[in-house]
């Protein structure tokens, strides 16, 4: 089955940085590739997701890119606020109804 | 958009007792149901897999008889607890593929604590 793993587990920045967060997935038949954003005790939020006919995808501050041939794909948050502070999970499925697999997850913290 | 209602949100329960959780899609049909445990500071872990009118697919390691999943309708998904014991307190969170948007739908989560 899948295995994603998520790196770094922590992350600090200061306000007004950038933030990377990197996934490498196993199963090459995953094609679908969402980004959450977890507050404590709440259900996961989308922010972003990528699927694999694209490479890169960007919405304002964040962005998301996906390496296929090296099953990898990267979260990118630019000018970080501290409301940006969570903890952040990436995730992969072949999103044909499939089951989705979750990255160990980040936790980021933005200093203001 | 996409709508799934979680109930309970929180439930403590006494060691042994069973309970129930319910995950309803209210503006679409959700012909899989995909039931995650949280624990603290970790990530979420698949448990297992609804179809609606079949038999659930558990991942490894979770026990059938003491977890089981009910999805007898397109827009109900059930997960009961039995015995539960102080173990098992834990986020369980379920989610649907939402063909219509093309994207998963998460429910918000119930609290299970198992005293």
């Amino acid at each position: 089955g899948e295995n994603v793993e998520q790196h770094p587990s922590t992350l600090s920045v200061q306000e007004g940085d950038s933030a990377v967060i990197k996934c490498t997935y196993s199963d090459s038949a995953s094609n679908y590739f969402p980004w959450y954003k977890q507050e404590l005790g709440k259900r996961p939020q989308l922010i972003i997701d990528i699927r694999s006919n694209v490479g890169e995808k960007k919405d304002q501050r964040i962005a998301v890119t996906l390496n296929k041939t090296a099953k990898h794909f990267s979260l990118h948050i630019t000018e970080t606020q501290p409301e940006d502070s969570a903890v952040y999970f990436c995730a992969a499925s072949d999103n044909n109804n499939n089951d989705m697999r979750f990255g160990a997850g980040t936790r980021l913290t933005v200093k203001p | 958009g996409a709508v799934v209602s979680q109930h309970p949100s929180r439930v403590i329960c006494k060691s042994g007792t069973s309970v129930k959780i319910e995950c309803r899609s209210l503006d679409f049909q959700a012909t899989t149901m995909f039931w995650y445990r949280q624990f603290p500071k970790q990530s979420l872990m698949l448990m297992a897999t609804s179809n609606e009118g079949s038999k659930a697919t558990y991942e490894q390691g979770v026990e059938k008889d003491k977890f089981l999943i009910n999805h007898a309708s397109l827009t109900l998904s059930t997960l009961t607890v039995t015995s539960a014991h102080p173990e098992d307190s834990s986020f369980y969170i379920c989610s649907a593929w939402d063909l219509a948007n093309y994207g998963y739908t998460f429910g918000s989560g119930t609290r299970l604590t198992v005293v």
